[in-house]
């Protein structure tokens, strides 16, 4: 079936210092996008970064992904972690697979936690 | 632009108990879905619309759950009878015509099962 995984429940990284967190895919969609959301404590999920395009780095609020689809992976970067990027973080994709409608599929999600 | 909006916010409720969450979507969004978000983990899709047809019900628990979108606008989620299993965070999203693949979300329902 179609899958999105994330594979760090949490991670843990000092303000100012890189960070990575990791998305890898499975899917049989015909057509697809990639999306990581982020959610704050107590609000919806909403869009961070989207891609569709194959090697593209795609950028927004200094966040950085690029989709490999040669490897399946979206992963998602920063250069300097702030303490107001401390969220959850999700990686999604979405589909068409014949004729139905687009269809979101969420990875298990990565608590970021940006400490001092 | 309104985004979309659910009510109620929050819910509690015995077992056994029925309740219903509202969702109303962007004004435009031809396709509205409903997630299930249980504590620490992602969404997990329910049920999801095109108009007022229903696309995909599939992870619907069809025993004591129930959703439509009689004329294509709003949306409401019905629990039968609550189980304690059934506590989350109820995500209501829609989405643009025009394959753009993005999906809008809600604020969410908690809802507590006791």
């Amino acid at each position: 079936g179609d899958s999105v995984t994330q594979t760090e429940g949490l991670v843990t990284v000092t303000e100012g210092l890189p960070v990575k967190l990791n998305c890898t895919y499975q899917t049989t969609y015909l057509t697809i996008a990639f999306f990581w959301y982020v959610q704050y404590l107590n609000e919806a999920p909403q869009v961070l970064l989207k891609s569709s395009t194959d090697n593209k780095r795609t950028e927004h609020q200094g966040f950085h992904a690029t989709l490999h689809k040669s490897s399946s992976s979206f992963h998602l970067q920063k250069s300097s972690a702030q303490l107001s990027d401390s969220a959850l973080y999700y990686c999604a994709l979405s589909g068409i697979a014949s004729s139905s409608f687009s269809k979101l599929v969420f990875g298990q999600g990565t608590s970021l936690s940006v400490v001092p | 632009e309104a985004g979309v909006t659910q009510s109620p916010r929050y819910a509690v409720l015995q077992e056994g108990q029925a309740v219903s969450f509202w969702c109303d979507p962007i004004s435009g969004h031809d396709t509205l879905y409903w997630y299930q978000q249980p504590r620490d983990q992602g969404p997990q899709l329910l049920v999801y619309f095109r108009d007022e047809a229903v696309i995909d019900n599939s992870q619907l628990p069809s025993d004591r759950f129930s959703a439509v979108r009689p004329k294509g606008t709003n949306s409401t989620l019905k629990i039968q009878s609550a189980k304690q299993g059934d506590t989350a965070t109820y995500l209501c999203a829609s989405g643009p015509p025009g394959g753009s693949y993005e999906q809008y979300f809600g604020p969410g329902t908690r809802l507590t099962v006791l």
